[in-house]
């Protein structure tokens, strides 16, 4: 089946305890991005990456690293998280940046930093 | 960059009534525009999209949407809506001349009433 896996889906940590949410696609897609989605702001973009070891940033991305070192892998590192990137985070991928294609997006992570 | 603005946060319906999500964007050369459904407890879904061509676009789920570029709108319709419609709708744009971005709405909680 193809599809975007996030882990953890729910994830409560403390402010400057480092963690890593992974997403994975199976679709051989090009094109991943992750999203931060909060309450009247809707979805944000952090960090996007176009190929293997090509990563941009995105509106939002202070506070966050990523990485590609796999086509189907891209995890979001959080080295120092704060109580403000309490939030609902969610990979997307696509098949490559044409900025037509279909995003397939992963279920999401809920994360608690208190 | 781009901008999207969904005019109504929540839209309360009842069952069987029609129902329009409103939907504008920032002018552009050209733009991509896009529908996404978020069910509860659930990543994004895509409803439609628009690249070119026919203006007026359909997609799944009885869902159908018209571009109207001199208004720079994508409003969002459904003829007679069911419970099951219930959901978060979120407007999309990408265009090839602001990078390779995806830019959101800030979403509308549609709820049919029985």
């Amino acid at each position: 089946e193809a599809q975007v896996t996030q882990n953890p889906r729910y994830l409560i940590t403390v402010t400057g305890k480092k963690l890593t949410v992974t997403c994975s696609q199976n679709m051989n897609h090009e094109y991943m991005s992750w999203y931060r989605q909060d309450p009247g702001l809707g979805l944000r973009q952090i960090y996007y990456s176009m190929n293997v070891e090509v990563t941009d940033k995105g509106d939002v991305p202070e506070g966050y690293k990523v990485s590609r070192k796999e086509k189907r892998n891209f995890p979001l590192i959080l080295e120092s998280p704060s109580p403000n990137q309490t939030s609902l985070y969610f990979c997307a991928s696509t098949p490559n940046w044409a900025g037509t294609d279909t995003q397939y997006f992963g279920p999401g992570t809920r994360l608690t930093v208190l | 960059a781009q901008s999207v603005t969904q005019l109504d946060s929540q839209v309360p319906v009842f069952e069987e009534a029609p129902v329009e999500l409103r939907c504008n964007y920032s002018s552009s050369v050209s733009v991509y525009l896009f529908w996404y459904v978020q069910y509860p407890n659930q990543g994004l879904q895509l409803l439609l999209k628009y690249l070119s061509g026919s203006t007026l676009v359909k997609g799944i789920n009885g869902f159908e949407a018209e571009f109207n570029k001199s208004q720079t709108s994508f409003h969002l319709r459904k003829p007679s809506v069911h419970i099951s419609d219930t959901a978060e709708y979120f407007c999309a744009v990408s265009s090839p001349n602001t990078g390779n971005q995806f830019y959101f709405g800030t979403g509308t909680s549609l709820t049919v009433i029985p």
